[in-house]
C-alpha cells in the first residue's frame, strides 16, 4: 500500500515552453501533497504544500506564477513549470500524506531538462 | 525557521556498524524521519521517531532525543547495497519536511 506515482519520469523541453508533472496517490486519499526540487548532489528543497481543494502554500523564494500547483482531487496534484528555462532543470519529487498521518510517501520523481 | 545538520560524507567497511548523526533546530516539531536515497531515485522511508528513545527495525535503528535536538541512524552488518545518501528530515507543525543536506555513505569491500 501507500504507492505514489509521478508522470512523466523524464521530460526534455525547449526553453520557454510549459511542462506539467502529475503526482497520483494510487491506493489512499492524499489530503496533502508536497512538491520538492532536488539539484544534483543536493538535498530536497520543499517548494510548496498542496491541500486538496485549496490554494497551495509556497515556500519563500518559490514563484507561484512560475510553478503552478493544482490539487483538484484527493488522488491527484499537478505541478506546471511555466515558461521553463535551463535553470529550472532539476529532479522534481512529490510526496503525499493522508489525514492525521505524519509519514510522507514519495513518488519516483521527474527529471526535467530544459534545453 | 528550521535547521538540520548532518555530516556530508562517511565511509565504512562491509560488515561493520556505522552511526550517522543529525542535529536539528525547529519550531513546531512533529517527529524526525530518516530516508535512504540512491542516486537518481526518490527517497525511501527508513524510520520515524517522535518520542525519545531507540527504534529498532532489522539492521537499521534510529534514536531521538528531543531535549537535545539530536538523532542518529545506526546501520549494522553493512552491505555494499547500503551505499547511498541518508537524509535526516524534521517534520513541522504543518507536516512539511525540512531535509538535511544528506550524508553520502560509501561501503567499501
Amino acid at each position: 500500500g501507500a504507492v505514489v506515482s509521478q508522470h512523466p519520469s523524464r521530460v526534455i523541453c525547449k526553453s520557454g515552453t510549459s511542462v506539467k508533472i502529475e503526482c497520483r496517490s494510487l491506493d489512499f486519499q492524499a489530503t496533502t501533497m508536497f512538491w520538492y526540487r532536488q539539484f544534483p548532489k543536493k538535498s530536497l528543497m520543499l517548494m510548496a504544500t498542496s491541500n486538496e481543494g485549496s490554494k497551495a502554500t509556497y515556500e519563500q523564494g518559490v514563484e507561484k506564477d512560475k510553478f503552478l500547483i493544482n490539487h483538484a482531487s484527493l488522488t491527484l496534484s499537478t505541478l506546471t513549470v511555466t515558461s521553463a528555462h535551463p535553470e529550472d532543470s532539476s529532479f522534481y519529487i512529490c510526496s503525499a500524506t493522508s489525514s492525521g498521518s505524519y509519514e510522507q510517501f514519495f513518488g519516483p520523481g521527474t527529471r526535467l531538462t530544459v534545453l | 525557521g528550521q535547521n538540520i545538520d548532518q555530516p556530508t560524507e562517511m565511509t565504512a567497511t562491509e560488515g561493520a556498524i556505522v552511526q550517522i548523526n543529525c542535529t536539528y533546530q525547529t519550531s513546531g516539531f512533529n517527529g524526525l524521519f530518516w530516508y535512504q536515497q540512491h542516486a537518481g531515485e526518490a527517497p525511501t522511508f527508513l524510520s520515524y521517531n517522535v518520542l525519545d528513545g531507540l527504534e529498532e527495525k532489522g539492521r537499521f535503528s534510529s534514536f531521538l532525543s528531543r531535549s537535545k535536538g539530536y538523532s542518529y541512524l545506526l546501520l549494522k552488518e553493512l552491505q555494499m547495497k547500503d551505499s547511498a545518501s541518508y537524509l535526516c528530515a524534521a517534520s513541522g507543525s504543518a507536516r512539511q519536511l525540512t531535509f538535511g543536506s544528506g550524508t553520502q555513505l560509501t561501503v567499501l569491500p
